[in-house]
């Protein structure tokens, strides 16, 4: 059974700083999520991936196969990015196991 | 494109009821998985269906059920209804529900139970 791992559970952040959120996982996987949750509940995809780097404007979410691990990073942060971002793996045609996500909040 | 509906947004039921909650998935998806969200256990799968066959089914007890129709929308039950059902449930779409393939979430319901 994959162990997803998030780091840190909370993070308190000043408006423009750099973050990153890290994702460990103990099993080989398939793929991986970076998703977004927002205090209302809905969950938005930010990324999925098996190799390398992905860049979406300010966010960039890195992983490493070899190591089992993930960041996701937010360059220049503001307010609005204020959520709860949660890392979920997937290996083989099993289905997704998350992390117990990271509560980012930025402070103006 | 229209994205993932679910309906209700909000549910309050009384211990003992039943209640079923509903998911359209985005048009041409054929993969449709349900997630339960509360704050002890996280984001836990409960199942996944796909050309209306279940596919996948995580580890919860027999009240918990599901449904796909020939359009792809997809319904859960939960019978005899207990507090700890009481949570955010989740659903998102994908095309092939495959592996590699990025699924997309509604909004969720949030089930109360009294």
């Amino acid at each position: 059974k994959n162990e997803v791992e998030q780091s840190p559970q909370n993070l308190t952040a000043q408006e423009g700083e750099f973050i990153t959120i890290n994702c460990s996982y103990s099993v080989g996987i398939s793929a991986l999520h970076w998703l977004q949750q927002h205090p209302g509940g809905g969950i938005v995809s930010l990324f999925m991936l098996s190799s390398g780097k992905k860049k979406h404007g300010r966010l960039i979410a890195t992983i490493n196969i070899q190591e089992k691990h993930s960041s996701l990073h937010i360059t220049a942060s503001h307010p609005r990015d204020s959520a709860v971002y949660i890392c979920a793996v997937i290996a083989g045609n099993t289905p997704l196991v998350f992390g117990k996500g990271t509560r980012l909040s930025v402070i103006a | 494109k229209a994205g993932v509906t679910q309906t209700p947004r909000y549910l309050i039921k009384t211990r003992g009821q039943q209640v079923t909650l509903s998911c359209s998935p985005i048009s041409g998806h054929r993969s449709v998985s349900w997630y339960q969200q509360t704050p002890g256990q996280g984001l836990q799968f409960l199942f996944e269906y796909f050309s209306e066959t279940q596919r996948n089914k995580g580890n919860f007890p027999g009240r918990f059920s599901g449904r796909q129709f020939s359009n792809s929308r997809s319904e859960m039950n939960v019978s005899t209804l207990e507090l700890g059902d009481s949570a955010l449930y989740l659903c998102a779409s994908s095309g092939q529900g495959a592996v590699n393939t990025e699924a997309f979430f509604g909004q969720g319901t949030r089930l109360t139970v009294v």
